[in-house]
């Protein structure tokens, strides 16, 4: 069974980074790209960026409202997708979700959520 | 960037009554890249239709998409219980991928 969870939100001060985590497991992380989105408190979901397979180059693409702040990592070996974030915002705060795939994800993590508040 | 604008806002329906949400996209949808999601407060989004018109795997028949370049549609043909829930749409055929800002269906 196809799981993803994600880990390592909590509260965060401005200008300080953080590292979230996702886990895979019941299918191999290898032979799939991996999205990142979020969803402020109220509001409605906002798509990050993904990234590819290494089959397919490894390579990651962003939203405007991020690019060159966060950055999208894995680890094969591991079974782990990151997304690392920099220079966090008061606006960044939200619950962020990985999902499995690049377009119309089905899977889901079930979500972790970022404050960033000083 | 596509803006997806979704309508109504609010729906507010019975149990068995049909349901019908709009989405139109500010120019066409790459090869109809169009999927509907379904979300429960607290839950992660849960795929119901993608490419437009087929639906997700264990999505009942009640659901349907139709629709193609900019205008799209979701229906719910007779609503159940757990059908009340916010719906968006989401287009994945150009970067940056988006959403509409929801429709809310609502027991009346």
């Amino acid at each position: 069974e196809v799981h993803l969870v994600e880990s390592g939100g909590g509260l965060v001060q401005p200008g300080r980074s953080l590292r979230l985590s996702c886990t895979a497991s019941g299918f191999i992380l290898g032979d799939y790209a991996m999205t990142w989105f979020r969803q402020a408190p109220g509001k409605g979901l906002e798509w990050l960026g993904f990234i590819r397979s290494r089959a397919s180059g490894g390579t990651a693409e962003y939203a405007a409202s991020v690019k060159g702040r966060f950055a999208i990592l894995r680890d094969d070996s591991k079974s782990i997708a990151y997304l690392q974030m920099s220079s966090l915002k008061t606006e960044d705060t939200a619950v962020y979700y990985c999902a499995r795939g690049s377009g119309s994800p089905f899977y889901w993590g079930q979500g972790t959520l970022v404050t960033v508040s000083s | 960037e596509i803006v997806l604008t979704q309508s109504p806002g609010t729906l507010s329906l019975s149990p068995g009554e049909r349901a019908t949400l709009s989405c139109r996209a500010s120019q066409s949808v790459t090869s109809s890249y169009l999927a509907w999601y379904q979300q429960k407060p607290g839950r992660a989004p849960r795929l119901l239709i993608y490419g437009a018109t087929s639906r997700a795997t264990g999505i009942p028949d009640r659901f349907s998409g139709s629709g193609s370049g900019t205008d799209f549609t979701l229906t719910i043909s007779r609503l159940e219980p757990e059908d009340f829930a916010v719906y968006y749409c989401q287009q994945y055929g150009s970067s940056p991928q988006t959403f509409g800002q929801g429709t809310k269906v609502e027991i009346k």
